[in-house]
C-alpha cells in the first residue's frame, strides 16, 4: 500500500505554462511536506517543503497548495522553464520526523 | 550547496558476494540515511545512524544489512550476503539535525546483483 501517491507520473509543459503535480497520502499523523527535485545522475534535493498548519507556501515560481481535510497537496509550477525539467517527489514525514515516505515521483519536460 | 558523494555510482557482484557502499556526508552533518530505489519504484527508507547507533530501521533492513561510521570516515552500508532482490539504487543522505529538517542526498550507487 503505497502511503504516499503522486500523479500524473509524466508530464509535458511548454515553455512559459503552468505545470501541477499532485500529491495524496494516507497517514494522518504526517505533518510535514517537502518536495524534492532530481535531475538526471544527481540525487533528490529539497525545492520547497510546507507543514500541515499551511495551507500555502510560495518560492519563487513554486508553490505548494496544501488540503489537510483530503490529504491532498500539489505543487506548481509558474512560468515553466526547460531548466525546471527534472523529476519532482513529493515525501511526508510525522513529529517523530527522522523518517520520509516518498511517492514514485512525477517526470516533468518543459519543452522550449 | 553541501554535497554528499557516494562511491561506487555502479557496483556489479554475484549474489552471495558481500559488498560495501560507500557514503561521504556533508562535513558537519550528524544524522546519516540509506534509501533503497527499486526501478520503476518509490525510494524507501532503510535505516537512520546517529553518534555511532542505528536509530531507526525498516522492514527491508533486513540482517544481512549492516551501518557504520568508524571514526568519522564514510558512513557504510554493507550487505552480507547478497541476495537478486538487492538490486536497486542506494542513496545515502545525512542532515545536521533530525526531525524534519533538510535531507541532503548523494546521486545514488546503482548495485547490480547476478
Amino acid at each position: 500500500q503505497q502511503q504516499v501517491r503522486q500523479s500524473p507520473q509524466s508530464l509535458t509543459v511548454w515553455e512559459g505554462e503552468t505545470a501541477i503535480l499532485n500529491c495524496s497520502y494516507e497517514d494522518s499523523t504526517f505533518n510535514y511536506f517537502p518536495w524534492y527535485q532530481q535531475f538526471p545522475g544527481e540525487g533528490p534535493a529539497l525545492l520547497i517543503s510546507i507543514r500541515s498548519v499551511s495551507d500555502k507556501k510560495e518560492d519563487g515560481r513554486f508553490t505548494i497548495f496544501f488540503n489537510k481535510r483530503e490529504k491532498k497537496l500539489s505543487l506548481h509550477i509558474t512560468d515553466s522553464q526547460p531548466g525546471d525539467s527534472a523529476t519532482y517527489f513529493c515525501a511526508a514525514s510525522n513529529s517523530a520526523g527522522n523518517k520520509l515516505t516518498f511517492g514514485i515521483g512525477t517526470r516533468v519536460l518543459v519543452r522550449p | 550547496g553541501p554535497k554528499v558523494l557516494q562511491i561506487p555510482s555502479h557496483q556489479i557482484i554475484d549474489m552471495g558476494q558481500m559488498v560495501t557502499l560507500n557514503c561521504d556526508p556533508v562535513s558537519n552533518h550528524l544524522y546519516f540515511y540509506w534509501y533503497k530505489q527499486i526501478l520503476g519504484q518509490q525510494m524507501e527508507f532503510l535505516v537512520n545512524f546517529y553518534n555511532g547507533k542505528v536509530m531507526e530501521k525498516s522492514k527491508l533492513f533486513k540482517d544481512q544489512f549492516s551501518v557504520e561510521r568508524p571514526d568519522g570516515s564514510y558512513f557504510t552500508l554493507k550487505i552480507q550476503p547478497t541476495a537478486l532482490e538487492d538490486s536497486a539504487v542506494y542513496f545515502c543522505a545525512s542532515s545536521l539535525v533530525p526531525s524534519q529538517n533538510t535531507l541532503y542526498f548523494g546521486a545514488g550507487t546503482r548495485l547490480s546483483v547476478l
